[in-house]
Parts: C-alpha cells; sequence; structure tokens
C-alpha cells in the first residue's frame, strides 16, 4: 500500500508570493491533517480535512488555508508569505481523524523556503 | 490551552546506554497517547501508541513507553540504545475523539558509538 505523498518536497518562493502544496493520503483514509515543523517549535497543528469539510482549525492566521476533493486529496495554500513562514510542511492521513484507535500516518513534507 | 512537555531537548548518549525520555500533558481526562520518531531525512513513523488497558506498552525497535495517569506522564524508554536511534522523538497526545494530535517540541537524541 502506498504511503502518504506530499508534492513537492522542495520549494522556494519569494516574500508575498503564494504557494500551494499537495497531499495524496492512503487509500481508503478520508482525514487528512497538515502541520507546520520548525526547529524548537515542534510540529504545530494547521488544520484537518475530513469527507471534504475542514472539522478542526489551529491557531494560524487566515493566510493559510486548505481544501480537500472527493477523492480525499488534500491541498493546502499559503498566501502573501512571509519569512516566518519557511518550515516544513507535514501531511498526516487517517481513517477516521480523531476516532479512537485512530493513527496519524505522515508524508516526508515539503520543504518550503521564503526568500 | 491543553499542551505536552517534553522537558529534554537534547540527549546525548553513548551505545548501550539507558533511555527515558519525559512526556507530560495538561488534560484529566481520557487521552490517546503516542510517540513518533524521525530519523534524518525520513518521515515521521510511529513508535507506540496507547488507547487503553495495560499502562506498559511496546512499540518499534525495542521502545516501550509507561502511562502513570496519576503524573499524566508517557515516558519513552529503551534499555539499550545504539547509534541508529540516533533521531528526534516527538509525544502526542489527543484528548477527545475527533480533535487534533498535539505534539510536543520534540527532543533530539544523539547516540555516539
Amino acid at each position: 500500500k502506498a504511503g502518504v505523498t506530499q508534492t513537492p518536497r522542495y520549494l522556494i518562493k519569494t516574500r508575498g508570493q503564494q504557494v500551494t502544496l499537495s497531499c495524496s493520503p492512503i487509500s481508503g483514509h478520508r482525514s487528512v491533517s497538515w502541520y507546520q515543523q520548525t526547529p524548537g517549535q515542534g510540529l504545530q497543528f494547521l488544520f484537518e480535512y475530513f469527507s471534504e469539510t475542514q472539522r478542526n482549525k489551529g491557531n494560524f492566521p487566515g493566510r493559510f488555508s486548505g481544501r480537500q476533493f472527493s477523492n480525499s486529496r488534500s491541498e493546502m495554500n499559503v498566501s502573501t508569505l512571509e519569512l516566518g513562514d519557511s518550515a516544513l510542511y507535514l501531511c498526516a492521513s487517517s481513517t477516521t481523524g480523531g476516532g479512537t484507535g485512530d493513527i496519524q500516518y505522515f508524508g516526508a513534507g515539503t520543504r518550503l523556503s521564503v526568500l | 490551552a491543553q499542551s505536552v512537555s517534553q522537558h529534554n531537548h537534547h540527549v546525548i548518549l553513548s551505545e548501550a546506554a539507558s533511555l527515558e525520555l519525559g512526556c507530560n500533558y495538561s488534560y484529566g481526562g481520557t487521552v490517546n497517547l503516542f510517540w513518533y520518531v524521525q530519523y534524518p531525512g525520513q518521515h515521521l513513523q510511529l513508535l507506540l501508541k496507547y488507547f487503553s488497558g495495560d499502562p506498559l506498552v511496546k512499540g518499534i525497535k525495542g521502545f516501550e513507553a509507561e502511562f502513570i495517569k496519576s503524573k499524566f506522564s508517557f515516558n519513552l524508554r529503551k534499555p539499550s540504545v545504539q547509534w541508529s536511534d540516533t533521531a528526534e522523538y516527538f509525544c502526542a497526545v489527543r484528548i477527545q475523539a475527533g480533535t487534533a494530535l498535539i505534539f510536543g517540541k520534540g527532543t533530539t537524541l544523539s547516540v555516539s558509538s
């Protein structure tokens, strides 16, 4: 079974630009969560989608948005990039998204550098 | 707000030494607990998990963790570390069904041969 696939693996953007990251979950998984990982801060939760609906949202500004398609693939978008947005963005998928016994499986991440 | 604390930011050990990484969370109800590991250049992998039952759980690669409810702790242990255990370790908690995982800031383990 293929794992969680994130594309692209690396991105370099400049301040003010926008970026879209993509995540394909494990087949059969309906929940996709996004995290921002930075040195010293660990993983900070961005949002979670389940069956095309945003079910949970972290404490990030509105510049960060996402969506999920009917095939469970998800995208996240960051508009008006700032230097502080440089990070590893991780996607995780699970079957039910937070139910008892639910386990999240992570992709390799997209490393975004904002210059 | 609920939080997860990993007290050790960076741990340095020699091969064959014993390991214990601390994890404490701030929530008094039923929790799901996880330890994930991120080896250099690799994606996060699940080491072990606790949902209910026996508070001593065993994971992959000889790791185990003990859930102590009275201490709100879920410490990770390994009796004898190897150089290949060099990685970053994250503790995570889910405080109720349908909510997001809350991660600690991670502990970097460096094992010298």
